[in-house]
């Protein structure tokens, strides 16, 4: 069955460090990738998407890259600050199947 | 523009009651989403919709149903609640670009 990791669950980093999110995935061949931010109690708020014939997106402090023979996704948010603070989620998609990450909540310490 | 909207935003069930969830969106986009949250586990596709008049099962349908009689309205039926039930319901539309764009949610709990 499908199977999507998030690296681990927290993160814990300094305020203007970069920090680094994993996705993995198996038993998938999604056409795209997503990242979403979820601050708590609210909904994921979408942030970039990667297809599968791409291999990195950026948008202003974030990256992802998409290696689809390791069937990995990385996302980067570089110069980091406390307001980054929140869960990430990573999504993917083939069709009408959505599959979601169980995220991974991200500190930025000042 | 209210983006996507979901009422209620907290609800209280016993076991074996039923109740609907609603959710609106103004974007006049076509593919809407319902997912289901709980701790320790990613979101999951409880059942979605192509466009108006059009529902299709995604990958935890059991236990409820779903109607799109209108394009802006994804309605969301638990008809005998469970306490596996219990959980964070989110509704999402989608726009060309794939975007989901996700509503505050519904806290559901059943006793």
């Amino acid at each position: 069955s499908q199977k999507i990791e998030q690296n681990s669950e927290a993160l814990n980093i300094q305020e203007g460090k970069t920090a680094t999110l994993t996705c993995n995935y198996t038993n998938y061949s999604p056409a795209y990738l997503q990242w979403y931010r979820q601050d708590p109690g609210r909904g994921p708020v979408f942030l970039l998407l990667i297809r599968e014939n791409e291999k990195e997106k950026r948008k202003e402090r974030l990256k992802v890259t998409f290696d689809t023979t390791l069937k990995q996704s990385l996302f980067h948010i570089t110069a980091s600050q406390p307001a980054d603070s929140a869960t990430y989620l990573c999504a993917l998609a083939r069709g009408n199947d959505m599959r979601f990450g169980a995220g991974t909540r991200l500190t930025v310490k000042p | 523009n209210a983006g996507v909207t979901q009422t209620p935003k907290f609800r209280v069930l016993k076991t074996g009651q039923s109740m609907t969830l609603l959710c609106a969106q103004d974007m006049n986009h076509e593919y809407m989403y319902w997912y289901r949250q709980d701790p320790g586990m990613g979101l999951r596709l409880i059942h979605y919709s192509v466009g108006e008049g059009t529902t299709a099962k995604g990958e935890v349908p059991d236990g409820y149903n779903v109607s799109r009689l209108k394009k802006q309205n994804f309605l969301l039926g638990l008809e005998s609640a469970a306490p596996s039930q219990t959980s964070v319901y989110f509704c999402a539309s989608m726009d060309i670009q794939e975007t989901q764009y996700f509503g505050p949610g519904t806290r559901l709990l059943v006793l």
